[in-house]
């Protein structure tokens, strides 16, 4: 079956331009997430999102950072005036119920550089 | 503050040895610990999870150990292989009633023939 997919999968953008970075998860998981995995570090949480709840945007490194997710499926993580700092994997998974104890799939992740 | 460290962070091991990774964790109070390995340019795939009650569980030539009293735990990698080159990466989960998953950085493994 279909795993979860990203796109693009890489992305060259000049500093101060916005970006869009889009999720399809696996079809009927209701929990999505957002990472982002610098080189050479671990993954950073950035949101979470569960069914029609508020999403948990504890994350987010700044404003200029904001997800959605429409109808419960699809998500776009959203950079506005990219920096440099921003350069790095950004990886989106999901997993079939809520919380941290079931196993999250990860799609293949959306290589950003900020030139 | 809720941490994840693994060690080593990168290591080489000819094909057919055996290796092991080590992960020590501070998160409170623990939900379950996984093992992934993420292959380059790819995202990371399950291999073990692992709750409070069990000590041991294999997945083919990966073996991983917890032991919650001392908060770490280990991933034992048998008659390693060319397409074990990978990172392996520990993740623990709060057992707060909503989400917190906190990652290790990650150890390398280069495996030469």
């Amino acid at each position: 079956g279909a795993g979860v997919s990203q796109s693009p999968s890489n992305k060259v953008t000049e500093k101060g331009k916005d970006v869009e970075l889009r999720c399809d998860p696996i079809s009927g998981h209701t929990a999505l997430y957002w990472y982002r995995q610098s080189l050479g570090q671990g993954l950073e949480f950035l949101i979470y999102f569960q069914g029609n709840s508020a999403p948990d945007k504890s994350g987010l490194p700044s404003d200029r950072f904001s997800a959605e997710r429409t109808g419960g499926s699809v998500s776009t993580l959203t950079i506005q005036r990219t920096q440099q700092e921003d350069s790095a994997v950004y990886l989106c998974a999901s997993s079939g119920v809520a919380g941290g104890s079931y196993e999250q799939y990860f799609g293949p992740g959306t290589r950003l550089t900020v030139t | 503050k809720n941490q994840v460290e693994q060690s080593p962070q990168s290591l080489i091991i000819l094909e057919g040895k055996n290796c092991t990774l080590q992960c020590n964790y501070t998160v409170s109070p623990f939900s379950n610990l996984r093992w992934y390995k993420q292959d380059t340019g790819r995202g990371p795939v399950s291999l073990t999870i692992m709750t409070f009650s069990e000590n041991t569980k294999s997945n083919g030539r990966y073996t991983a150990t917890l032991d919650a009293d001392t908060k770490q735990s280990s991933l034992h990698i048998t008659a390693s292989q060319l397409s074990d080159s990978a990172s392996y990466i520990c993740v623990v989960s709060e057992n707060t009633g909503g989400f917190k998953t906190i990652f290790g950085a990650g150890t390398r493994l280069f495996v030469k023939a």
